[in-house]
């Protein structure tokens, strides 16, 4: 199993829609859990990070944790083009760690 | 532009020839990792220092695959015996030591390689 699964997508949604992205993790020693965007031929960007049971609302953003599910997830409300990229979760497992990323799933937000 | 630099960004070599990538990371982090990503997967990690010493290296990592940071400024990856397997877009990140728990990783451009 590996460590950080998201679903392959990709994820194709109408302009004005929630799109809602999900990622599984295997560690359950995972303490830090983040969403990165990625734009074609550019780098990951951070948008947003968790680490407690629940959810953290940023602008449009919410990010959801479920440790006892050993799940997170992202939800864009009122998805717009300019959200149109792959998303990339990634988790943690303490100070003296690397971030370990899933595959990405890919939007595509429909004008 | 402060942010972190990485050279070259693309590199054609053939089978069997050695590569060497070479990041700049933000002045003030001491963090530094390395990144390998092909089309379609997201990042995988190779190998991370904090300041000079390499403190974590991916056992998925052949041994053909060396990283050093002498100075903890900038790092270098090299890559000796070049194998087509070995195509994909190298990224460096730097953070400070606190980035490991707020995720806040600030990557470079990335280094293209393309091994015929």
């Amino acid at each position: 199993q590996k460590e950080v699964e998201q679903n392959s997508g990709p994820l194709s949604v109408p302009e004005g829609a929630i799109a809602s992205l999900n990622c599984t993790y295997s560690d359950r020693g995972s303490q830090s859990f983040f969403w990165y965007r990625q734009y074609s031929g550019k780098s990951p960007e951070l948008i947003m990070s968790i680490y407690s049971n629940g959810d953290k609302e940023d602008g449009r953003f919410t990010a959801q944790l479920n440790k006892a599910s050993q799940y997170v997830s992202l939800l864009i409300r009122d998805s717009q083009p300019s959200d149109s990229a792959t998303y990339l979760c990634a988790v943690n497992l303490g100070a003296n760690s690397k971030l370990t990323f899933g595959k990405g799933i890919t939007l595509s937000v429909r004008p | 532009d402060t942010g972190v630099s990485q050279d070259p960004r693309h590199k054609i070599t053939k089978r069997g020839q050695n590569v060497t990538f070479r990041c700049d990371p933000i002045s003030e982090h001491n963090r530094l990792y390395w990144y390998r990503q092909t089309l379609g997967q997201g990042p995988e990690f190779l190998t991370y220092f904090q300041n000079e010493a390499q403190l974590e290296k991916s056992r998925l990592l052949s041994d053909r695959f060396s990283a050093e940071r002498p100075k903890g400024s900038f790092s270098t990856l090299e890559i000796q015996r070049t194998e087509q397997g070995d195509s994909a877009m190298y990224l460096c990140a730097s953070s400070f030591p606190s980035g490991a728990i707020t995720g806040e990783l600030f990557f470079g451009e990335g280094s293209r390689l393309t091994v015929l």
